[in-house]
């Protein structure tokens, strides 16, 4: 079954600390990932897209790295913003397919 | 920069009634879809639409709901006899292109059945 995971599930970090977040996929065939942004009440903002053959993508302070061997993928948010509360989603795409299938989240809180 | 609009942002309405949710995708799109998320859930998958039809639908998209495109920039969700298990945000989207690319997102409409 297609599922994607994500981890962790909150967190709590200090303004102008780095974090990193999770993410775990079976989607097969797979197309590509994208991380997602999204605050309370509001749509999914794109942050980065990577296909098969893409290791890294950088968006300013976020960059997303995907191991497409181990269906890993991982955000990582450098010197956080108050801004930066939110929830982070990890959606993948399968070939043959249209439909986005998106991870839990995970509920990011930064605190000056 | 391009948007999806989704129009109402918030709708209240009673079990049983039909409601429309309307989203104006972005212009040069031509594929589109509707998502819900019902609070504290991940977002789902409804229904993709593509050329004037549906190309694909998930176990939740059942007869109870219809999608249209009446006038060649609306697209709506008809949900014909709501249920209490119906409140979500439902999220409209749209492509340029298929296959899971260059999706935008609207901002929503919650809808929550009384």
């Amino acid at each position: 079954k297609n599922q994607v995971e994500q981890s962790p599930q909150s967190l709590i970090i200090l303004e102008g600390k780095n974090c990193t977040l999770q993410c775990n996929y079976t989607v097969s065939p797979f197309s590509n990932l994208r991380w997602y942004k999204q605050d309370t009440g509001r749509g999914p903002v794109s942050l980065t897209i990577m296909t098969f053959s893409e290791n890294t993508k950088s968006n300013g302070r976020y960059t997303a790295t995907l191991d497409a061997d181990t269906k890993q993928s991982s955000l990582h948010i450098t010197a956080s913003q108050l801004s930066d509360s939110a929830s982070y989603i990890c959606v993948v795409s399968s070939l043959n397919t249209d439909k986005l299938i998106f991870g839990t989240g995970t509920r990011l809180q930064v605190f000056p | 920069e391009p948007e999806v609009t989704q129009t109402p942002s918030h709708q209240v309405t009673q079990m049983g009634q039909e409601v429309i949710l309307r989203c104006v995708p972005i212009s040069n799109h031509l594929y589109f879809y509707w998502y819900r998320q019902i609070l504290g859930q991940k977002v789902e998958f409804l229904v993709s639409f593509y050329n004037n039809e549906i190309s694909e639908k998930s176990e939740i998209f059942d007869d109870q709901f219809s999608v249209e495109r009446p006038d060649g920039s609306n697209f709506t969700l008809k949900i014909r006899s709501t249920k209490l298990e119906d409140s979500a945000m439902y999220f409209c989207a749209s492509s340029e292109q298929g296959g899971g690319r260059g999706y935008t997102f609207g901002s929503g409409t919650r809808l929550t059945v009384v």
